[in-house]
């Protein structure tokens, strides 16, 4: 099965500074990829995805990158801010099923 | 549009009892999904239905667990003779085609006892 590997599992930044998380994922047959986050208590919330057929998409401050043929993509956070503050998950969906394989998840904290 | 709602939000029981979660979809959304989630860990699919039909288990789905949408609206996740290990978050979620984003709840905290 898909298998999706994620870094850092922690990120500490300053207010204003960029954030990188990274994932790479097993399965050449993956072709959607989102990013959630999560705040303490709370469930997943979708920021943003990608599907295979892109390789970047920008929403804001919040960017992702697809590099097919190395079978990874980023999630970008620029001018960071405190209520940045969470857990980010990437996850990614094979072609032809329907559920989400996620990493691990990165806790960001960003201090002001 | 009130988003993927979930009943009860934290249930603590003993090991060896029964528990129901329940999970409202966002409405007119055909597919709805249980995923578990343990501490540290992103979460892990347990299984999926679209409309009535339960379409795919995974294996973390012991006999002990069952999931009905009876009517295609409202889900409902029972766990059986509880036992320390399903002690999770129980995230349920829903989108409205295959493929299309899937959006989450906040869930169901479970504690056994």
């Amino acid at each position: 099965g898909e298998n999706v590997e994620q870094h850092p599992s922690t990120l500490s930044v300053q207010e204003g500074d960029s954030a990188v998380i990274k994932c790479t994922y097993s399965d050449s047959a993956s072709n959607y990829f989102p990013w959630y986050k999560q705040e303490l208590g709370k469930g997943p919330q979708l920021i943003i995805d990608i599907r295979s057929n892109v390789g970047e998409k920008k929403d804001q401050r919040i960017a992702v990158t697809l590099n097919k043929t190395a079978k990874h993509f980023s999630l970008h956070i620029t001018e960071t801010q405190p209520e940045d503050s969470a857990v980010y998950f990437c996850a990614a969906l094979k072609q032809g099923y329907s559920t989400l394989t996620f990493g691990k998840g990165t806790m960001l904290l960003v201090s002001p | 549009d009130t988003g993927v709602s979930q009943d009860p939000r934290h249930k603590i029981t003993k090991r060896g009892q029964n528990v129901t979660f329940r999970c409202d979809p966002i409405s007119e959304h055909n597919r709805l999904y249980w995923y578990r989630q343990t501490l540290g860990q992103g979460p892990e699919f347990l299984t999926y239905f679209q409309n009535e039909a339960q379409l795919e288990k995974s294996r973390l789905l012991s006999d002990r667990f069952s999931a009905e949408r009876p009517k295609g609206s409202f889900s409902t996740l029972e766990i059986q003779r509880t036992e320390q290990g399903d002690s999770a978050m129980y995230l349920c979620a829903s989108s409205p085609l295959d493929g299309q984003p899937q959006h989450f709840g906040d869930g169901t905290r479970l504690s056994i006892l």
